[in-house]
């Protein structure tokens, strides 16, 4: 089963317009991390957002804010005023604990091709 | 925020040959990085584990004669493709932990990736 599922291979927004990114996860953890990663076409990956699973408030980062449901297990990335430059790659990705201690590896859905139409 | 960067950006390279990429922490210091090899449109795949100062810790399937991983230091692990093949052809990525900074111990910071073509 995976772990990261990131269903909408593409979407497209208006300029100015809010976009949700959908994330689910699948861990039996009790501490997890959640990362959001953009990838422009250059091929580098930004860092966005992250949330803990133990965080109780969404966590918000400027245009980017995550809407953090624990108990459905989903962790959808939401830009709001879409911007030309947001068009990109959305990686959402995971961090669990491992036992005998962590090692912070990340587990990476499949992406979103995000298209910001002018 | 913390800055990751890699080099060389692109190499191309014969079937045979062996290539060496950096990834170096700028402003940090990593004891962890990761490499990563992504292919197109796909997302990424973790290769190995870079610890500083002992040995990397790979995936399963990734051989490890084949992509040697040396972490000499706390800012710069490296990663080398020997005998390298074009089915070798890929984009290769590496993150680094800033374990001291202000983000969340886990986040990773990337480097730009380095596109090896091997013909």
């Amino acid at each position: 089963a995976q772990k990261i599922t990131q269903t909408q291979p593409g979407m497209f927004v208006q300029e100015k317009e809010a976009v949700t990114l959908d994330c689910t996860y699948d861990t039996s953890d009790q501490s997890y991390g959640l990362f959001w990663y953009k990838q422009p076409s250059s091929g580098e990956m930004i860092f966005l957002i992250y949330q803990g699973s133990y965080d109780e408030q969404n966590a918000t980062e400027g245009r980017y804010s995550l809407n953090f449901q624990k108990a459905r297990k989903s962790a959808n990335l939401v830009i709001s005023a879409s911007q030309l430059g947001d068009s990109a790659m959305y990686f959402c990705a995971m961090r669990e604990e491992e036992s005998g201690g962590s090692n912070y590896k990340l587990t990476f859905g499949k992406g979103t091709l995000l298209t910001v139409n002018p | 925020g913390a800055v990751v960067s890699q080099h060389p950006s692109r190499v191309i390279c014969k079937s045979g040959t062996s290539v060496k990429i950096e990834c170096r922490s700028l402003d940090f210091q990593a004891t962890t990085m990761f490499w990563y090899r992504q292919f197109p449109k796909k997302s990424l795949m973790l290769m190995a584990t870079s610890n500083e100062g002992s040995k990397a810790t790979y995936e399963q399937g990734v051989e490890k004669d084949k992509f040697l991983i040396n972490h000499a230091s706390l800012t710069l692990s490296t990663l080398t493709v020997t005998s390298a093949h074009p089915e070798d052809s890929s984009f290769y990525i590496c993150s680094a932990r800033d374990v001291i900074g202000l983000a969340p111990e886990d986040t990773q910071y990337f480097g730009p990736g380095t596109r090896l073509t091997v013909l």
